[in-house]
């Protein structure tokens, strides 16, 4: 059962526009919801994550937009710089006790072309 | 910088060889991880440890073992290699209580044949 599905499984985009990648959960327990970004030869690393009191965060050029009531969150990547070409993951976890184990989306391969 | 060690990116194993993945993790945190990454499948989760001499079972289990005699160091076992094991394995470490990101190692690349 996958519990966190991530789409698209690619996606390309043009320098200077928006790339979107959505995923959604079945799990209502789940209360941290991070997105990785994966570079070739490297492992993934932390880009910014939202906890499901907010609707929104920002970080610089990323966003994650969040919606409870339809289990969904999405990472928004405004004005897509061709270093930005990586593979991103979402991640969804409960808190409490010892269980952090992050459940991951399957990945989007982002490609910004120059 | 605080770092995820993985003793080897690259390795290549013989079928039905006893093979073991290193991970060292500097940042002295409780919980450490390992996972497998596959076009089209994502990471899944193989163990995990929260405590030295602690681990539970991930999703796909099956095939392996692990280790954590000590704090920083998180072993992964395969105890007789196949080639459906063929993959590239990631560690990963975080601190327990909180949210906080997981660190992750860069990967070995493991070839069975």
């Amino acid at each position: 059962q996958q519990q966190v599905k991530q789409s698209p499984q690619s996606l390309i985009v043009q320098k200077g526009g928006i790339s979107i990648i959505n995923c959604a959960y079945e799990n209502t327990a789940f209360d941290y919801f991070p997105w990785y970004q994966q570079f070739p030869g490297k492992g993934p690393a932390l880009l910014i994550a939202i906890r499901p009191d907010v609707s929104e965060k920002k970080e610089g050029r990323f966003t994650i937009s969040f919606n409870k009531s339809a289990k969904q969150f999405s990472l928004h990547i405004m004005d897509s710089q061709p270093g930005d070409s990586a593979t991103y993951f979402c991640a969804a976890s409960t808190s409490g006790g010892s269980n952090y184990k992050l459940t991951f989306g399957k990945g989007t391969l982002l490609t910004v072309n120059p | 910088d605080v770092k995820v060690t993985q003793s080897s990116r690259y390795l290549v194993k013989r079928t039905g060889e006893k093979v073991f993945l290193e991970c060292v993790q500097d940042m002295d945190h409780e919980n450490m991880f390992w996972y497998r990454q596959d076009p089209g499948l994502g990471l899944r989760l193989i163990y995990f440890s929260y405590d030295v001499k602690m681990k539970e079972k991930g999703d796909i289990p099956e095939g392996y073992s692990v280790s954590r005699e000590k704090k920083e160091r998180f072993s992964l076992i395969l105890e007789s290699a196949s080639t459906n094991q063929t993959s590239m394995y990631l560690c990963a470490s975080s601190l327990w209580g909180g949210f906080r990101g997981y660190t992750f190692g860069s990967g070995t690349r493991l070839t069975v044949v």
